[in-house]
């Protein structure tokens, strides 16, 4: 089956404290994207990478990392969390950006 | 500069009622593509729709159907006879070809039985 995976679904942290969401798609997909969504303002996008080693920043990019070291994972690394990261985070792959396919989203609480 | 808005935050219907879901989009881009998503309060995204710039025939299935007006750069969608499963937040989102998406706010809509 055609997915894209992230991991954990839901994830309670503390300031400070490294974290990873993994996300992983079995289609072969070059494009690859992290969103985050907060209410009222919709899904922007952090991070996204053109194909493995290729990453380049979205609108949003401060206080994440990512990288692109194989075609099918791209991690999302927050190295020290802060409360205004909390959010239901979105994993999306696809052949080109503008047909992408979403994860089932990770929500993400730091205290 | 690309842009969606959706200036319904929320709705509220009662079932059986009809509703529509507004989307205005900016783009200079000749080429993009329209989506509507589907976001239940579990939270995953469901895909509804896409739509390219050159296809402004409007599409109906089922219960829903899109709008697409390039003159108006609007691209509206209306559901038929609302049930409470439709209660959802509905994104819009445009996506010029080769670029990424841009995203609406969202409109919450409430259908009480």
């Amino acid at each position: 089956e055609a997915q894209v995976t992230q991991n954990p679904r839901y994830l309670i942290t503390v300031t400070g404290k490294k974290l990873t969401v993994t996300c992983s798609q079995n289609m072969n997909h070059e494009y690859m994207s992290w969103y985050r969504q907060d209410p009222g303002l919709g899904l922007r996008q952090i991070y996204y990478s053109m194909n493995v080693e290729v990453t380049d920043k979205g609108d949003v990019p401060e206080g994440y990392k990512v990288s692109r070291k194989e075609k099918r994972n791209f991690p999302l690394i927050l190295e020290s969390p802060s409360p205004n990261q909390t959010s239901l985070y979105f994993c999306a792959s696809s052949t080109n950006p503008s047909e992408q396919y979403f994860g089932p989203g990770t929500r993400l609480t730091v205290t | 500069a690309q842009k969606v808005t959706q200036a319904q935050t929320e709705i509220s219907v009662v079932e059986k009622e009809d509703v529509t879901l507004d989307c205005v989009y900016e783009t200079r881009d000749t080429t993009y593509y329209l989506f509507w998503y589907k976001q239940p309060p579990s939270g995953e995204l469901v895909f509804l729709i896409r739509r390219n710039s050159f296809d402004e025939q409007n599409e109906i299935s089922g219960r829903y159907s899109w709008n697409f007006q390039k003159s108006t750069s609007s691209f509206n969608f209306t559901i038929t006879a609302s049930q409470v499963v439709d209660s959802a937040v509905y994104f819009c989102a445009l996506a010029p070809y080769g670029q990424n998406f841009v995203f609406g706010p969202g409109t919450r809509l409430s259908v009480l039985p």
